[in-house]
């Protein structure tokens, strides 16, 4: 069964550091998305991103977000200055269409900010 | 501002019971997911429904989609402790962009 790879399964880094956070969506996807969870709380959409570029994005993700897809393969995240408040699990999900197939979700990164 | 309210949001019963899990809007939706999510794990597709008045089985679930799409149910039929688990929906509004998920359903089945 085909999965999205998520990397680092943890990450822990200071307030104010940059962090990137790592997918591989699965090969034959052409949606690819990240979602957040704040413990105890509901999932939450960040962006969507399609035919390289954003498609939507959330009033969550301001400037300090940003999406890259470097090299046809990874689709990652970055965190430019990140708050305490940022803490949460970062889920990357991919979609062969846009209607009707669902999401495959990676297993998260959990993201501490101290 | 879309919202998906899910409920029961606790849920605890005996092996062998019957439960329903209710997913509703007030805004219709393009497709509606359900998905089970373990802890400290992402989502994982249960079902994809599409069609207004839809009905999809997978084993022991069955899940149905409202005529006008703006609702959704789950139910799980002789319940089983490996039913234990979160179940959220989400739904698709504008076709392919953000998913808006329920706070979800924490399932417990007790042997």
């Amino acid at each position: 069964e085909p999965e999205v790879t998520q990397t680092p399964s943890h990450q822990v880094t200071q307030m104010g550091q940059e962090v990137i956070l790592r997918c591989v969506p699965i090969s034959n996807h052409l949606y690819f998305y990240w979602y957040r969870q704040i413990l105890g709380q509901k999932v939450e959409f960040l962006v969507s991103f399609y035919n390289n570029e954003i498609s939507e994005k959330s009033e969550i993700f301001d400037d300090q977000f940003s999406v890259e897809r470097p090299d046809g393969s990874n689709f990652t995240l970055k965190i430019r200055s990140t708050k305490l408040e940022d803490s949460a699990m970062y889920f990357c999900a991919s979609s062969p269409a846009a209607v009707g197939y669902g999401y495959t979700f990676g297993s998260g990164t959990r993201l501490t900010v101290v | 501002t879309q919202l998906l309210e899910q409920s029961p949001q606790f849920l605890s019963i005996q092996e062998g019971e019957n439960l329903t899990v209710y997913c509703n809007s007030s805004s219709v939706f393009s497709s509606l997911q359900w998905y089970r999510q373990e802890p400290g794990e992402g989502p994982v597709l249960l079902v994809t429904v599409v069609t207004g008045g839809e009905v999809k089985k997978l084993k022991r679930l069955t899940f149905q989609f409202g005529d006008a799409r703006k609702d959704s149910s789950l139910h799980i039929t002789a319940a089983q402790p490996g039913d234990t688990g979160l179940y959220l929906c989400a739904g698709d509004y504008n076709q392919g962009g953000k998913l808006i998920f329920g706070q979800g359903t924490e399932l417990s089945v007790k042997p």
